[in-house]
């Protein structure tokens, strides 16, 4: 089937903390890959994709590796900032360019 | 980038009153474009995939009878949710396919009285 996995939250960081958000994903084939991202008021924003095994995703010091070998794309920052506080959704596409959604993880990063 | 409008972005109704909610690509055309609905502190789900010219296709436990997707032109999908109750109340969210990326709009909020 067609699904993905995302840790949930709420998640709770101090300024500078290192954060991690994992995602698993199910699916036949080979997906692409995104984290979106929504900050509170406003609509789904592009944070990062991969389109095949290996492809590193990165974008506003946010990461991502898609891992075939465990189904993987969790995301990381080095560094979060109070700006980072957001929803995030991990998200696969299919051929077709139909979305499936992670649950979403709220993060609130605290100064 | 690419620009995806909704229109409008809240709407409030009374029970068994219909609703209809348009997406539109500003920058570019788009054959494709989906509903997905969000439910609060809840994920994205998709509702349907809205095909310029022909039928749209519902995932399944959709019903296609209540949620009526018209994508009469390039630039444009409407959703219509009929008869609607409290418990169609969300956030309704579409997107179209840009160049193989995917745009949103910003969503329309639905209260159902």
């Amino acid at each position: 089937g067609n699904s993905v996995t995302q840790m949930e939250g709420p998640v709770t960081l101090s300024e500078e903390a290192f954060l991690t958000i994992n995602c698993t994903y199910t699916a036949t084939g080979y997906p692409s890959l995104f984290w979106y991202v929504q900050y509170p008021g406003e609509g789904l924003q592009l944070l990062l994709k991969a389109t095949k095994a290996d492809d590193k995703g990165s974008n506003k010091g946010f990461e991502a590796t898609y891992r075939k070998e465990t189904t993987s794309f969790h995301l990381e920052k080095g560094s979060v900032q109070v700006s980072d506080s957001a929803v995030y959704f991990c998200a696969r596409s299919n051929t077709g360019n139909q979305f499936y959604f992670g649950t979403g993880t709220s993060l609130t990063v605290i100064p | 980038g690419a620009v995806v409008s909704q229109h409008p972005s809240w709407v409030i109704c009374k029970s068994g009153t219909s609703v209809k909610i348009e997406c539109r690509s500003l920058d570019f055309q788009a054959t494709t474009m989906f509903w997905y609905r969000q439910f609060p502190k809840q994920s994205l789900m998709l509702m349907a995939t809205s095909n310029e010219g022909s039928k749209a296709t519902y995932e399944q436990g959709v019903e296609k009878d209540k949620f009526l997707i018209n994508h009469a032109s390039l630039t444009l999908s409407t959703l219509t949710v009929t008869s609607a109750h409290p418990e169609d109340s969300s956030f309704y969210i579409c997107s179209a396919t840009k160049n193989n990326e995917q745009f949103f709009g910003p969503g329309t909020r639905l209260t159902v009285l």
